[in-house]
């Protein structure tokens, strides 16, 4: 059950837009629509932000979105803005109904 | 609202068995799963394992021989033991509720867990 590939960072400018990839195998990603995204500041709990591939959790800006193509997950983030500034992590289930993280990209807004 | 609320010692010794409580708030524990997650220092989150209100339990396989997650509804609270503990077990540890395809939406703040003597 290895953790899903994840580029370790990203960085944009206030009203970009970037894209982080998530890579696994047809166990978990490429099989599974039970994959989400996570946020999490320093020093805090995660906070789900994307569930079911692409759905918003009530309160969650729509300048998150997510989606997913073969073992890839990608969330991308429109209008960056300072606040967006976190890691962010995505998970899967597997074929085998265990759980399995990204290995985490950090977002710097430049 | 749910509130999940992280309880044990912080220094575990290491050969001994870390054990963790997480209290519910909020909501009945019945048909939802609940998971334990950690992150070592400076490091990423790392799925612990799951149990269902029932009791069915899975668990991360390298992880698995090592671990026991048990609930107790009557008391809204579940519990994590890891034993034979290492300094690889130094973590924030974490428990949530999972709501499968809808994520984990509710998280506890973390503890922090040392493993030395």
């Amino acid at each position: 059950q290895s953790a899903l590939t994840q580029t370790a960072s990203v960085s944009g400018s206030p009203g970009q837009s970037i894209t982080i990839s998530c890579t696994g195998t047809s166990s978990d990603v490429g099989g599974s629509n039970f994959v989400s995204w996570y946020q999490q500041h320093p020093g805090k709990a995660p906070k789900l932000i994307i569930y079911d591939v692409s759905n918003r959790p009530s309160g969650v800006s729509n300048r998150f979105s997510a989606s997913k193509s073969g073992n890839t997950a990608s969330l991308s983030i429109s209008g960056l803005q300072a606040e967006d500034e976190a890691d962010y992590y995505c998970t899967s289930y597997t074929d085998i109904s265990t759980l399995v993280f990204g290995t985490g990209t950090t977002v710097t807004v430049l | 609202q749910v509130q999940l609320q992280e309880s044990g010692p912080g220094l575990v010794k290491p050969s001994e068995t870390l054990s963790l409580t997480c209290t519910v708030s909020g909501v009945s524990m019945s048909s939802n799963y609940w998971s334990w997650i950690r992150q070592p220092p400076g490091k990423g989150l790392e799925w612990i394992g799951y149990i269902y209100y029932t009791g069915s339990t899975n668990y991360n396989l390298s992880l698995k021989s090592r671990v026991t997650i048990s609930v107790d509804t009557s008391r809204n609270l579940f519990s994590l033991k890891l034993s034979s503990v290492t300094a690889a077990d130094t973590a924030v540890y974490f428990c949530a509720r999972d709501r499968g395809v809808e994520g984990i939406d509710v998280w506890g703040q973390g503890t922090t867990v040392t493993v030395s003597s």
